[in-house]
């Protein structure tokens, strides 16, 4: 079975903090995602990656990076973390190309 | 840029009676479509996906879809609904160029006895 592990179910992280997310998949899969999931707004795609060190936005990046230096961690970054960027984090991956996407169970975090 | 719209944001339904969840789609080209489920505190897990071929697919869980060209449409739908279909829904479309996978608002299911 494909794995996805996000590294925390649920986080408390103060204003101003710096957050980092931290997402395994252990089928070698090529490609990598970040998405936020807010109620009435499904899941919304922050960042990808296809491959080690490469990373595209999706259509809400901002206040936020990507690190992916290796094939099967991914990482999202809270450079300052907000109350507007309290949520749920969800982490996929899928092979190269169109595939299905295997999620994580989601990360909580509450920005106080 | 290609969108996901699924129009209904709550449906309840009664256990045993039938649901059927929209789905519009905006992408010039084909689509790769998905159906993913969200049980309460869980991650997302696929129901069925669209490719090419026969335009009605069969998932787990007794769902099926119909993806229609014309009407940029893949509605899911189920005959006979357990209690334990209670969950959210989303709709989901791969354009056939890239690896971004984009999401609609999702539809929240309620099973009432």
């Amino acid at each position: 079975d494909v794995k996805v592990t996000q590294s925390s179910r649920y986080l408390v992280k103060r204003t101003g903090e710096k957050v980092f997310l931290e997402c395994v998949q252990d089928m070698d899969h090529e490609n990598m995602f970040w998405y936020r999931q807010d109620p009435g707004l499904g899941l919304r795609l922050i960042y990808f990656s296809y491959d080690v060190k490469m990373k595209e936005k999706g259509d809400i990046p901002e206040g936020y990076s990507v690190s992916r230096e290796k094939k099967e961690r991914f990482s999202l970054i809270l450079e300052s973390a907000s109350t507007n960027q309290t949520s749920m984090y969800l982490c996929a991956s899928s092979l190269r190309g169109v595939s299905e996407a295997f999620f994580g169970q989601g990360t909580r975090l509450t920005v106080v | 840029a290609q969108s996901v719209t699924q129009p209904d944001i709550h449906i309840t339904v009664s256990e045993g009676a039938s649901l059927e969840l929209r789905c519009n789609y905006s992408y010039g080209a084909t689509p790769y479509l998905f159906w993913y489920v969200q049980s309460p505190g869980q991650g997302l897990q696929l129901l069925l996906k669209y490719f090419s071929g026969d335009t009605l697919v069969q998932g787990i869980k007794g769902f099926e879809a119909e993806f229609k060209r014309s009407q940029s449409s893949f509605n899911l739908r189920k005959p006979s609904v357990h209690w334990s279909d209670a969950a959210e829904y989303f709709c989901a479309v791969v354009a056939s160029a890239g690896n971004k996978l984009t999401f609609g608002g999702g539809t929240r299911v309620l099973v009432k006895p």
